[in-house]
């Protein structure tokens, strides 16, 4: 079983829906990360949350730390929010290696 | 400030050969990062460098090594190419003694293996 779980695996949505992507995890972790990565490989870095809730722009992400539960929403989705999302964690200790999930690819349907 | 950068973008090697992808941190940062991306898959660590030296390994086989030079650039190196090796190597770069652990990430270098 992977350590970091996501859900839905591909989701297309018409352009201004409400999305949702959630992301589940089985270990203690440092933070909690959510990133984009656009056709081509570039990664961003979109969050990285320990505790409650963070905005910026049109997404949003929570986590609920007692229940290994992070999400991450779009409002007013549009066409250029098409990507992978990616979330991953930081175990902690030594190193801040991040662990993946494998990604939610969403297109945003005009 | 610049960011991070890789190089090359594309390579295609043979089986059994050996590759070096090279990895500029971002100003100001002093740990990097490799990760391998296999098509449809989330990225995997490979290991860490700060300080010049390893600081944590993944689950890869010691054909893969780095090294990290003074100024925090990297390279990763693989020998004795596998085909399975084909993927997506993503550096990134951090500042590791402050309280984020946020990492940047370089556009990547896509290695083809025949």
């Amino acid at each position: 079983k992977n350590e970091v779980e996501q859900s839905p695996q591909n989701l297309t949505a018409q352009e201004g829906e409400f999305i949702t992507i959630n992301c589940s995890y089985s270990v203690g972790i440092s933070a909690l990360h959510w990133l984009q990565q656009h056709p081509g490989g570039g990664i961003v870095s979109l969050f990285m949350l320990s505790s409650g809730k963070k905005k910026h722009g049109r997404l949003i992400a929570t986590i609920n730390i007692q229940e290994k539960h992070s999400s991450l929403h779009i409002t007013a989705s549009h066409p250029r929010d098409s990507a992978v999302y990616i979330c991953a964690f930081s175990p902690g200790g030594a190193t801040n290696k991040l662990i993946f999930g494998t990604g939610t690819l969403l297109a945003v349907q005009p | 400030e610049t960011g991070v950068t890789q190089s090359p973008t594309h390579l295609i090697k043979t089986r059994g050969q050996q590759v070096t992808l090279r990895c500029s941190s971002q100003s100001g940062h002093n740990t990097v990062s490799w990760y391998q991306q296999a098509l449809g898959q989330g990225p995997q660590f490979i290991f860490q460098y700060y300080r010049e030296e390893e600081n944590g390994r993944g689950n890869f086989p010691p054909r893969f090594s780095g090294l990290q030079f003074p100024n925090y650039s990297s390279e990763l190196n693989v020998n004795a190419l596998e085909l399975d090796d084909s993927a997506l190597y993503l550096c990134a770069s951090s500042f590791a003694g402050v309280a984020s652990n946020e990492q940047f990430f370089g556009p990547g270098t896509r290695l083809t293996v025949l």
